[in-house]
């Protein structure tokens, strides 16, 4: 498709319970970024993938988060046992490059998680 | 690693022009976007500079000096619908996108 698409819209979990979101990447697009964004429009850079291989992790907590992209399936993010903290919007974008290309990367419309 | 810093909030006037600055420390400069993001919604691709000097694209503008690390977003005939966050994000080599945090502009009658 010509959009990024994310499900779901909205998420909300109680204190250690498990979320799972999923995103499914503009077709011909092999690069998938995650950025999780909190209070006051700070975008954090989580993980990204090249097709079903991870590019760059640097981002990733190393507990409690793992992500995946596996051939034709949408990606996913999930988080284990869920903290207060992990409340944020989660972005998910493609690309066809590493560095994005000169119209940078696309975004979904994001998954809200609430976590309670 | 980048530092990217840009205003909090601005406000202007409909039909005005607004300026909007950024600036940025980085190595391995490889590109500057604009993004506008409504309340509630994905950011949106306004602009992008990789070399010094102006870019256009109708109401928007957008500038990049590498020497000075700075770059800014002009918007023209300003209308409520520009009421939104504009991000400035620094591309570093080969390095994902990194975001300044925003600046969240009102335009008011």
């Amino acid at each position: 498709g010509e959009e990024v698409a994310q499900t779901p819209k909205h998420l909300v979990r109680g204190e250690g319970q498990k979320a799972k979101l999923y995103c499914a990447p503009i077709k011909g697009h092999s690069y998938v970024f995650w950025y999780q964004q909190v209070l006051k429009n700070e975008f954090k850079f989580l993980i990204s993938f090249q097709n079903e291989n991870v590019f760059d992790e640097t981002g990733m907590p190393k507990e409690r988060f793992s992500a995946k992209c596996l051939p034709n399936s949408p990606c996913s993010l999930e988080i284990q046992a869920t903290k207060l903290e992990d409340s944020a919007v989660y972005f998910c974008a493609s690309s066809p490059s590493s560095q994005g290309s000169r119209y940078g990367y696309t975004f979904g419309s994001g998954t809200r998680l609430t976590v309670v | 690693g980048q530092n990217i810093d840009q205003p909090t909030e601005m406000t202007a006037t409909e039909g005005a022009i607004v300026q909007i600055n950024c600036t940025y420390q980085t190595s391995g400069f490889n590109g500057l976007f604009w993004y506008q993001q409504h309340a509630g919604e994905a950011p949106t691709f306004l602009s992008y500079n990789v070399l010094d000097g102006l870019e256009e694209k109708g109401r928007f503008s957008s500038f990049l000096s590498r020497s000075k690390g700075y770059s800014y977003l002009l918007l023209k005939e300003l209308q409520m619908k520009d009421s939104a966050s504009y991000l400035c994000a620094v591309r570093e080599g080969n390095t994902p996108l990194v975001f300044g945090k925003g600046t969240r502009l009102s335009v008011i009658a």
